[in-house]
């Protein structure tokens, strides 16, 4: 199976500055169909799970612009060019290209300090 | 707008039984594959069974294989979770999600204790 691991595990972040969440997988992610299936979520504080950005860097609709993900191979990115206070929560990243099973990171705090 | 509602959770005991319902709407149901991940309470998510538009491919994780039947109707947009078997360790809320887990359900909670 596919490990996600993510740094760091909590991230104190004053507003209005960037914040970036590193997740590393164990094997690259390319699929034979040279796609990239690594995914951004956003948990907020007692909510579901809200997907962020597909497939490494496509953000989702009705998310702000200030989100953006990067990468490839088995380094990945999600970055915030300035923190609001809305953004407080845990963020997971998930691989789907070598799946079943599909894996998820442990996840990264994020607060404001 | 995708709307996904689960129901079915509650409080049982150790080898007892419970049926998960995930109630599909805002999309053609018989489309998309659909996925259960589960979150254990103050822990990260784990994925726990998908299952294809036709019902023809199933996949389990290795810690509920066995113990855990997914099943769909696409007459009726509901997606289940059949949960035997059931240890302490199986208590969470349970999520469904569409695939390519894009939209998620808000979740229902199973604890599994005596």
């Amino acid at each position: 199976d596919v490990v996600m691991t993510q740094s760091p595990l909590s991230l104190p972040v004053t507003l209005g500055q960037p914040a970036s969440i590193s997740c590393r997988s164990s094997q690259s992610l390319v699929h034979s169909d040279g796609n990239t299936y690594l995914n951004w979520f956003q948990q907020r504080p007692g909510q579901s799970p809200r997907r962020l950005i597909y497939k490494v860097s496509n953000r989702d609709s009705g998310v702000p612009d200030r989100f953006s993900g990067s990468g490839s191979g088995t380094d990945f990115t999600l970055k915030i060019s300035r923190v609001e206070a809305e953004d407080v929560g845990v963020y997971y990243c998930m691989q789907g290209t070598h799946w079943p099973p599909l894996t998820f990171g442990g996840g990264t705090k994020v607060e404001i300090k | 707008e995708v709307q996904l509602v689960e129901s079915g959770g509650g409080l049982v005991k150790p080898g007892g039984s419970l049926r998960l319902s995930c109630a599909a709407s805002g999309f053609t149901f018989s489309s998309y594959s659909m996925n259960w991940v589960r979150q254990a309470p103050g822990k990260g998510l784990e994925w726990v069974s998908s299952i294809s538009s036709s019902s023809s491919y199933i996949y389990y994780a290795d810690s509920v294989k066995g113990r855990f039947t997914i099943s769909r109707d696409n007459a009726k947009n509901s997606l289940y979770l059949q949960m035997n078997s059931l240890r302490a360790e199986d208590t969470a809320v349970y999520y469904c999600a569409r695939s390519p887990v894009d939209y998620w359900g808000q979740g229902t909670l199973v604890t599994v204790s005596s």
